[in-house]
């Protein structure tokens, strides 16, 4: 149980487009969903949480209008990366929990994002 | 949420139990220990976590001081695919329910 599907797991494209990356869970419903950036040789850095319904909160330094998050129902949430340029190129990865309590965080497998 | 102190790396013997050690010298008394591993080049993976007790399942044990400052994850039978960073984080579980990953123990388990 508790897998989170993430989409694409790679993808490459010309600096100045636009990146759609989906979330989902599968098997549960996650009122809380989060992203996360990783640079080689880094840990991971969240970027942004995102509560089905309402408008994602940031971290400090994250620009929202550069990633937009949607999380328009309980197992689905998306991060658009808009007008992308290579200082862009990361490795994206969300996460999922079900409500209540302790609930683990399950994690996607990630998305390699290259831009030329 | 209290930081935490592992080492950097570690090696462990094919077959043999991994001993993954945890500080987490300020935990608080609603805080629990989460471990995660994180496989090159995926996404971090769920394994276990604990309040006070001993916790158990099909990957690994959790074993948690009595005064909760420190902890180890134990995989009883390392094979390969346990080659990993492991990250233990300890998490309060109110509030944004944000992780925050430090830097891990890279286990490298060797034939």
């Amino acid at each position: 149980g508790a897998v989170v599907s993430q989409h694409p797991s790679w993808v490459i494209c010309k600096s100045g487009t636009s990146v759609k990356i989906e979330c989902r869970s599968l098997d549960f419903q996650a009122t809380t969903m989060f992203w996360y950036r990783q640079f080689p040789k880094q840990s991971l850095m969240l970027m942004a949480t995102s509560n089905e319904g309402s408008k994602a909160t940031y971290e400090q330094g994250v620009e929202k209008d550069k990633f937009l998050i949607n999380h328009a129902s309980l197992t689905l949430s998306t991060l658009t990366v808009t007008s992308a340029h290579p200082e862009d190129s990361s490795f994206y990865i969300c996460s999922a929990r079900a409500p209540g309590g302790y609930q683990p965080q399950h994690f996607g497998d990630g998305t390699r994002l290259s831009i030329l | 949420d209290a930081k935490t102190t592992q080492p950097p790396s570690m090696d462990c013997a094919e077959g043999r139990a991994a001993n993954l050690p945890c500080n987490h010298s300020t935990i608080s008394g609603n805080e629990y220990v989460y471990w995660y591993r994180q496989i090159h080049s995926q996404g971090p993976q769920y394994i276990i976590h604990g309040l006070k007790n001993n916790e158990t399942n099909e990957m690994a044990s959790l074993i948690i001081t009595e005064d909760r400052k420190s902890s180890t994850l134990i995989l009883p039978h390392a094979t390969l695919r346990d080659t990993a960073v492991y990250y233990c984080i300890v998490y309060s579980g109110a509030g944004s329910y944000q992780l925050t990953f430090g830097k891990g123990t890279k286990l490298s388990v060797i034939p």
